[in-house]
This record gives structure tokens, C-alpha cells and sequence, in this order.
């Protein structure tokens, strides 16, 4: 089974300072999709990025990028110029590529504390 | 995003007592799951669908049962709650399994 490591629980930056989140994860499959979710206090689970694990460039939106590392199985998000709404847990998911329809595993979550 | 919504949004019932949880999407979403949130675990499959009546168990199926006799409904029965089913449940659903999945909002359910 497909298992998702995020090794920091808690995390703190500076306002307009850049992070980044660690994640790793253990899978025997070549082919698979990697996702960042965020989950403020309001409780919802907003996604923040995608990326398939067949392209090599790394998946970007707006202030969130990734640095995929196939090789290493790993899988971090970095977050530029941190504001206030970026305070959440965040959370990395995996998903095989191959057949099925189950869903996601999560790690744990990495709680991103804003620092005004 | 998809419309998707969890009813109810709170829940406090008593040990033994059967539940069920409600999940509405209006995106003709033909995947839908299930998880829950525990502290220091992070979200965990129960149980999942791929069609109208199409269903199977995730991660913690244990105590869960699950129905979808409509594409826009999907429902989670815990026919005879306990303390351990304590949790905030999520429903999600996907236009595909690769595809995002989009989460309601989360029911919060204690179990006393």
C-alpha cells in the first residue's frame, strides 16, 4: 500500500516570507498524480495544486509551486510572499494512475502558522 | 467548484444508535467517496463509488455501510454507532478518478 509522509506537524513563517512544505511519499507505481490540499479553520479542503507524475515540470499556481523529485519521492510545496489567508493545514495526497477508482491517501497534514 | 453538500453538518448521538450521513452533489459526478478526519491521521478512505450502486470499501470500512441509488446522491450508515466512530466525516467527488476531488464541507459527528 501507497503510504504519504509529511514530517513536519507544524510550521511558522513570516508574513511575506517564503515556506515550504515537505512531503514524501512510498510507492512501487510509475505513473500516479500528487496533490496539495489546504484546510483553513473553516474546515473545508480547497485544492492548491496537481501534478501527474509522468511530466517533468513542476506544477505552479499564482504564489504555490512544487518541487517534484521523482527519484526521491518527494514532493514539496513552497508557498512565496505568505499572507494571513494562507494560515491552514495543509495536506499532500497520492493517487495511483492505474486502474480503480478509489481514492486518495493523505498524510498526516503540516499546520502553516502565519506570523504578522 | 462542485456543488456538493454534507448533511447534517453536526451530529451528537448516542452509542448504539444507527446514523446516516448525507451526501448531495449536483456536478453528474459518476465518483463519489467517502473519508474521515482524525487528529493525527489525517483523512482515510471508508468506502467509495463509481456508479449508481457501484460501490467498495476504502481504508477503514469496518462498522460503515454505503448506498448510492442516484448519481447525485451518496450516503454513509453507521448501523449501530461507537465512541471510535467519533469523527468529521467528508464526502468528495470527481468527474474522474485522476481528476481533483472536490470535498463538502464535513460533518462533525460525536459519538457518546
Amino acid at each position: 500500500a501507497q503510504t504519504v509522509t509529511q514530517s513536519q506537524p507544524e510550521m511558522s513563517v513570516q508574513e511575506a516570507e517564503t515556506v515550504t512544505l515537505s512531503c514524501t511519499y512510498d510507492t512501487s507505481e510509475s505513473d500516479y498524480y500528487l496533490f496539495w490540499y489546504k484546510q483553513p479553520p473553516s474546515r473545508q479542503m480547497i485544492l492548491v495544486i496537481r501534478q501527474e507524475a509522468y511530466k517533468q515540470q513542476n506544477a505552479t499556481e499564482n504564489r504555490f509551486s512544487v518541487n517534484f523529485q521523482k527519484a526521491a519521492k518527494s514532493f514539496s510545496l513552497k508557498i512565496s510572499d505568505s499572507q494571513l489567508g494562507d494560515a491552514a493545514m495543509y495536506f499532500c495526497a497520492y493517487r495511483s494512475a492505474g486502474g480503480g477508482a478509489d481514492g486518495l491517501t493523505f498524510g498526516k497534514g503540516t499546520h502553516l502558522i502565519i506570523q504578522p | 467548484d462542485a456543488g456538493i453538500t454534507q448533511s447534517p453538518r453536526h451530529k451528537v448521538t448516542e452509542t448504539g444508535t444507527p446514523v446516516t450521513l448525507r451526501c448531495h452533489q449536483t456536478e453528474n459526478h459518476r465518483y463519489m467517496y467517502w473519508y474521515r478526519q482524525d487528529p493525527g491521521h489525517g483523512l482515510r478512505l471508508i468506502h467509495y463509488s463509481y456508479g449508481v450502486k457501484d460501490t467498495d470499501k476504502g481504508e477503514v470500512s469496518d462498522g460503515y455501510s454505503v448506498s448510492r441509488s442516484k448519481t447525485e446522491d451518496f450516503l454513509l450508515t453507521l448501523e449501530s454507532a461507537t465512541s471510535s466512530q467519533t469523527s468529521v466525516y467528508f464526502c468528495a467527488s470527481a468527474s474522474h478518478p485522476n481528476q481533483p476531488q472536490h470535498f463538502g464541507d464535513g460533518t462533525r459527528l460525536s459519538i457518546l
